[in-house]
C-alpha cells in the first residue's frame, strides 16, 4: 500500500523548535521529491518545502525560509521538517506529500497531517 | 513569486447541477497547474494536474482546462460527494503556491 505517515507534532511553546517526520512505504522513495504543505486552523494550503529525490536540491516558501530546514534519509524512507523559532501562526497541520513523476511533479499521495499547536 | 487566484471562494450548488471554478495565475505558467479537492477533515487529493489530464480513479465528471494564465475546474452532474474545498496549485517555478480555495456547499 503506498502510503505517508507524519508524526511529531504537539503543543510547542513560541520560540522552541520541533521536527516533524514522515514514513513512507509502498513505493520507492529514493526516487521521488518530496514536499511538505500546512494548513492553519480554517485555512487554505500553504506549501512549505520540497527536497529532490537524493536530497541534492531544497526550496522553501518566504514564509519559512531561514527558520524551517527539509531533510530526508533514503535509507529509512523518511523525510522531516525541522521547525526552529516556531511562531503563534506556525499553528497548523502540517502534510507530507509525494511529488509525482507521472503527474508532471503534481502531489499524487498525501498522509493524513501531524497537528502542530504553537502556546505557551 | 506567482500568485494564483481562484473564484468564487464559495459556491453552493445542488445535485446534478454543473459547478466551475477558476483560477487566474499571475504569469504564464503554460499548463503547470494542478487541481486538488479536500474534503472535510481530510487530507488534499490530487484531480487534475497539467491542466487537463485527470489523475487516475478520479470520476470523469471533473474536467479542467487552460493554459497561460486562466485555469477553469468544471465539476459535471454534481454528486454529495463533492462537498468540500477545491485548490489550484501551480508547478512553474519555486516557491510553489496554492490559489486561495474555493469551498463547496451542497444544497
Amino acid at each position: 500500500q503506498v502510503q505517508v505517515v507524519e508524526s511529531g507534532g504537539g503543543v510547542v511553546q513560541p520560540g522552541r523548535s520541533v521536527r516533524l517526520s514522515c514514513a513512507a512505504s509502498g513505493f520507492p522513495f529514493s526516487r521521488y521529491g518530496m514536499h511538505w504543505v500546512r494548513q492553519a486552523p480554517g485555512k487554505g494550503l500553504e506549501w512549505l518545502s520540497v527536497i529532490w529525490y537524493d536530497g541534492s536540491d531544497k526550496y522553501y516558501a518566504d514564509s519559512v525560509k531561514g527558520r524551517f530546514t527539509i531533510s530526508r534519509d533514503n535509507s529509512k524512507n523518511a523525510v522531516y521538517l525541522q521547525l526552529n523559532s516556531l511562531r503563534a501562526e506556525d499553528t497548523a497541520v502540517y502534510f507530507c506529500a509525494r511529488g509525482s513523476k507521472a503527474a508532471a511533479g503534481a502531489l499524487d499521495i498525501w498522509g493524513q497531517g501531524t497537528m502542530v499547536t504553537v502556546s505557551s | 513569486d506567482i500568485h494564483l487566484t481562484q473564484s468564487p471562494s464559495f459556491v453552493s450548488a445542488s445535485v446534478g447541477d454543473r459547478v466551475i471554478i477558476t483560477c487566474q495565475a499571475s504569469q504564464d505558467i503554460d499548463d503547470l497547474l494542478a487541481w486538488y479537492q479536500q474534503r472535510p477533515g481530510k487530507a488534499p487529493k490530487l484531480l487534475i494536474y497539467a491542466a487537463a489530464t485527470l489523475q487516475g480513479g478520479v470520476p470523469s465528471r471533473f474536467r479542467g482546462t487552460g493554459s497561460g494564465t486562466h485555469f477553469t475546474l468544471t465539476i459535471d452532474n454534481l454528486q454529495p460527494e463533492d462537498l468540500g474545498s477545491y485548490y489550484c496549485k501551480h508547478l512553474d517555478s519555486f516557491p510553489l503556491t496554492f490559489g486561495q480555495g474555493t469551498r463547496l456547499e451542497i444544497k
